[in-house]
């Protein structure tokens, strides 16, 4: 069985600041995994995934994950934060051994971007 | 362009009143699915499909029901809605055959059910 999990409901930075947002996954294999943001009144796009490869991905609107096998985590980061950058942002993991390939999401984590 | 393409973006029903909201994508993808969106609980899984005519229940499929009778279209049935399941719902596709591609989002069904 797959799962993943973030453990902040909200994160708060102020703009110019550094991000993280954080996610740690549960796979049997080698896992695929997926961010993706949601503003307001929309659907969830896309950011980043890691597949295989370098552990440092990175994304659009100058985002990058670090994926850290050891922690079984996939930490969202961006060097500095702007208000624009205020959405919800879930992280999804596939594990590509088990039969479905259907993605188990997080909860979400709330970024609020402060002025 | 790649889309999927959700109707309505919003509806206001009365309880017991059936309701049909479609989902369509234009990616020739293998695998659709609905989920249900919730203040505090995230996204939750309705029910999925990986192919025509072959569906299954996700993590609360209680009360909806679905079909996959061509590739492009999974639309989501409620036969009897009740007041606890206004939400907000997405339809995904993603494809099946490259299980390392990301997902495509609707734009959202925003139900509210009186």
């Amino acid at each position: 069985a797959q799962s993943v999990a973030q453990p902040e409901d909200q994160v708060n930075v102020a703009e110019g600041n550094p991000l993280t947002v954080k996610c740690t996954y549960s796979v049997s294999g080698n896992p695929y995994l997926f961010w993706y943001v949601q503003y307001p009144n929309r659907g969830l796009q896309f950011l980043l995934k890691y597949i295989t490869g370098d552990n440092l991905v990175k994304g659009s609107y100058g985002f990058e994950a670090e994926f850290n096998k050891s922690q079984t985590s996939f930490h969202l980061k961006k060097p500095s934060a702007l208000v624009s950058d205020s959405a919800l942002y879930f992280c999804a993991v596939r594990d590509p051994t088990g039969g479905s390939y259907i993605p188990t999401f997080g909860r979400g984590t709330s970024l609020i971007v402060h002025p | 362009e790649a889309q999927v393409t959700q109707n309505p973006r919003y509806l206001i029903t009365v309880t017991g009143k059936k309701l049909t909201v479609t989902c369509s994508q234009n990616m020739n993808h293998e695998y659709m699915s609905w989920y249900r969106q919730d203040p505090g609980l995230g996204l939750r899984q309705i029910y999925y499909s990986m192919n025509v005519e072959v569906t299954d229940k996700g993590d609360v499929p209680e009360g909806y029901k679905v079909s996959r009778k061509e590739k492009r279209n999974f639309p989501l049935i409620l036969e009897s809605p009740s007041p606890n399941q206004t939400s907000l719902y997405f339809c995904a596709s993603l494809s099946g055959g490259h299980p390392n591609t990301e997902a495509f989002f609707g734009q959202g069904t925003r139900l509210t059910v009186v």
